[in-house]
């Protein structure tokens, strides 16, 4: 069985501060996918960063940054410098490639950024 | 183009009516989802067509019908729904790349009303 967890329900901050969202993936398959995606308040889920397990290799693209730990099934999400436009919930998706490209979603984190 | 586009955005409809979802993209994608979400809760995977044939019926109720005409187009068609059938609908697709290009592009949803 699969159980992806997002322990932090909502956020604060104020703008320019960084944040880190939190997320721990714990499964027994050992080829695997993580997602990050946000859903402003629009609706529309927007794909923002994709790891495979097999790659532990921390990156950076611009404002956002992650880093994946295999040991310890965490999969953490960092936004440098938060504007106010990142304002909306993350959510944190394991895809089972088995299952037909299977999206999990986590239980999300709300983010606000406040001027 | 890489835009999934769902119809209508919003619909009110009572219980015993019958009405029907619309998910189209043009992204050559051989993958498409309908995914429900609840207020303030993660989406939810309802069904998956793979090259245009179901592969992945989450226990869904029959008084949810899904089909899929060819493979640029998704339907959910909907009869004697129940209050608690409110949501926002979501349709996804992806290339069902084993490669690293794999991901879903979601619409905006469509925010079913039962009355």
């Amino acid at each position: 069985a699969q159980k992806v967890t997002q322990a932090q329900t909502e956020i604060s901050v104020v703008e320019k501060e960084d944040v880190t969202l939190d997320c721990v993936y714990e499964t027994r398959d050992t080829t695997y996918y993580l997602f990050w995606y946000k859903q402003p308040p629009s609706g529309e889920l927007v794909f923002l960063i994709r790891r495979n397990s097999f790659d532990e290799q921390n990156e950076i693209s611009g404002r956002y940054s992650w880093n994946f730990q295999k040991s310890t099934s965490s999969f953490n999400f960092t936004i440098t410098a938060s504007q106010v436009v990142d304002s909306a919930v993350y959510f944190c998706a394991p895809m089972i490639y088995n299952q037909g490209g299977k999206l999990i979603f986590g239980q999300g984190t709300e983010l606000s950024v406040k001027p | 183009d890489t835009e999934v586009t769902q119809t209508p955005k919003h619909l009110v409809m009572g219980m015993t009516n019958k009405k029907s979802l619309k998910c189209e993209q043009h992204m050559g994608h051989r993958a498409m989802y309908w995914y429900k979400q609840k207020a303030k809760k993660p989406p939810e995977l309802m069904f998956v067509y793979s090259y245009e044939k179901l592969s992945i019926n989450e226990s869904v109720p029959s008084r949810f019908s899904p089909e899929c005409p060819n493979s640029s187009l998704l339907n959910l068609h909907l009869h004697a729904l129940q209050p608690e059938d409110s949501a926002l609908y979501l349709c996804a697709s992806s290339q069902l790349d084993r490669g690293n290009n794999e991901k879903l592009f979601f619409g905006s949803g469509t925010q079913l009303s039962v009355l």
